[in-house]
């Protein structure tokens, strides 16, 4: 699978959209891209997932550029509970998820 | 992380002793994924597993763990003569049949939080 690149941490203010960024340049033609997020003692939740269009759900939304070697998570109008660890995935479907570090999201009022 | 049960939330055991944990995957998956989360790391794949079959095992450790999925009832990771370093949390996800090859998400459990005296 696939390495992706993260920023370690962003945060953004309550209201407004928080773009999370993540690089996968080594991506092969059918891996897709997942999202999932956890937040503190909870187990991962899905959030969305592409393999070379663009995305949305009611949720987030999922921008892949055309080369596809990054993606962009998108939470249109961020809240507190979006406060959390946000990992992009490279994977081929159904098998083993590879988690990274993720980036912590901090949502501030 | 709605449909995905996982049991006991929380378990103790003293070292040398054994530690079962049960994931009842979601309504109709039938593929089983097991992740541990060491205390301030990443998850880790361990295991996927459909019924009656173990598909990867290339993250589960040598000694001590074993993981079955049966026929009927829910997936099983066993956990043999426990030492501290089991301490964890150990989440299950499930994914719908047909996933592999497929872009089916894997959705997750709350976990069970493993803790060795």
């Amino acid at each position: 699978d696939a390495k992706t690149t993260q920023p370690t941490s962003m945060d953004c203010a309550e209201g407004r959209a928080a773009n999370l960024p993540c690089n996968h340049s080594t991506i092969s033609g059918n891996e897709y891209v997942y999202w999932y997020r956890q937040i503190h003692s909870q187990g991962p939740q899905y959030i969305i997932h592409g393999l070379k269009n663009n995305e949305t759900n009611e949720m987030a939304s999922l921008i892949i550029t055309e080369d596809r070697k990054s993606s962009t998570l998108i939470l249109p109008h961020a809240t507190l509970r979006d406060t959390a660890v946000y990992y992009c995935i490279v994977s081929l479907g159904g098998n083993k998820l590879v988690f990274g570090a993720g980036t912590i999201l901090r949502v501030k009022s | 992380n709605a449909g995905v049960m996982q049991n006991p939330r929380h378990l103790v055991r003293r070292r040398g002793q054994e530690a079962r944990l049960r994931c009842s995957p979601m309504k109709g998956h039938s593929h089983v994924y097991w992740y541990r989360q060491l205390p301030e790391e990443g998850l880790k794949f361990m295991v996927y597993l459909q019924k009656e079959n173990i598909i990867d095992e290339s993250g589960m450790p040598k000694e001590r763990f074993s993981a079955e999925f049966p026929k009927e009832g829910p997936s099983i990771l066993r956990i043999q003569q426990v030492v501290r370093g089991d301490s964890a949390a150990y989440f299950c996800a499930s994914s719908p049949p047909g996933s592999r090859g497929s872009n089916q998400p894997q959705h997750f459990g709350d976990g069970t939080r493993l803790s060795i005296l």
